[in-house]
């Protein structure tokens, strides 16, 4: 069984400020991890993954996430937003295919993060 | 183009009337998935199908059906539509790289009203 919880259905941040918007998960497989970004109206673009190795993963736009084991979290940030960064963010897990089990690479959403950018 | 691509984009049924959202998806993909997204919610899987043949039932599976009928696609059916059923819903299929990676490619959306 996998879960995801994001922290927060809504943040609120200045236009340069950090943005930290947080996702916990549980897996009974190692995980791989995503985040998802969505803007008003159109489909998912995908910002980062972490699959194996290094735990910090380097997306697009300036963000970036660290994958931390023993939190079992998997925080975005991004050291300055622009405005163009308001749009809603989705945390995701996937168990990876499972021969004796039935996960099937299932991708299990968090509920959504809104990112409002203020002037 | 390579990707994704879900039709109709939009759509609105009356309560009790059927239809089929269109999955197809060029990139020789062998998992595939049906999600709806509603507000509040995030995306939860309706059907997942991990190979040609093969369907399964995700987290919210009543009221729809699925069919795999080839690798390329994957189709969506509300036998009877309820205004519960209103949302947005995503294709998307899903490969295994030689690295072991995976790497998910999602279509546009088919938004769904129902009245």
């Amino acid at each position: 069984a996998q879960s995801v919880t994001q922290l927060g259905s809504h943040v609120s941040v200045s236009e340069g400020a950090l943005v930290l918007l947080r996702c916990n998960y549980s897996s009974s497989v190692p995980p791989y991890l995503f985040w998802y970004v969505q803007y008003p109206n159109q489909g998912l673009q995908l910002l980062l993954k972490y699959t194996t190795g290094a735990t910090l993963v380097k997306g697009i736009n300036g963000f970036e996430a660290e994958f931390k084991k023993s939190e079992t979290s998997f925080h975005l940030t991004k050291p300055s937003a622009h405005m163009s960064d308001a749009a809603e963010y989705f945390c995701a897990v996937s168990g990876g295919f499972n021969a004796g089990g039935t996960s099937y690479g299932k991708l299990t959403f968090g509920q959504g993060t809104i990112l409002t950018v203020h002037p | 183009n390579a990707g994704v691509t879900q039709t109709p984009k939009f759509q609105v049924l009356k309560t009790g009337q059927s239809m089929t959202l269109q999955c197809a998806q060029d990139m020789n993909h062998n998992s595939m998935y049906w999600y709806r997204q509603d507000p509040g919610m995030g995306l939860r899987l309706i059907y997942y199908s991990a190979s040609e043949g093969t369907t399964d039932k995700g987290e919210v599976p009543n009221g729809y059906n699925v069919s795999r009928l080839n690798k390329r696609e994957f189709s969506l059916r509300l036998e009877s539509a309820a205004p519960s059923q209103t949302s947005v819903y995503f294709c998307a299929s899903r490969v295994k790289a030689a690295g072991g990676f995976y790497g998910y490619t999602f279509g546009s959306g088919t938004r769904l009203t129902v009245v």
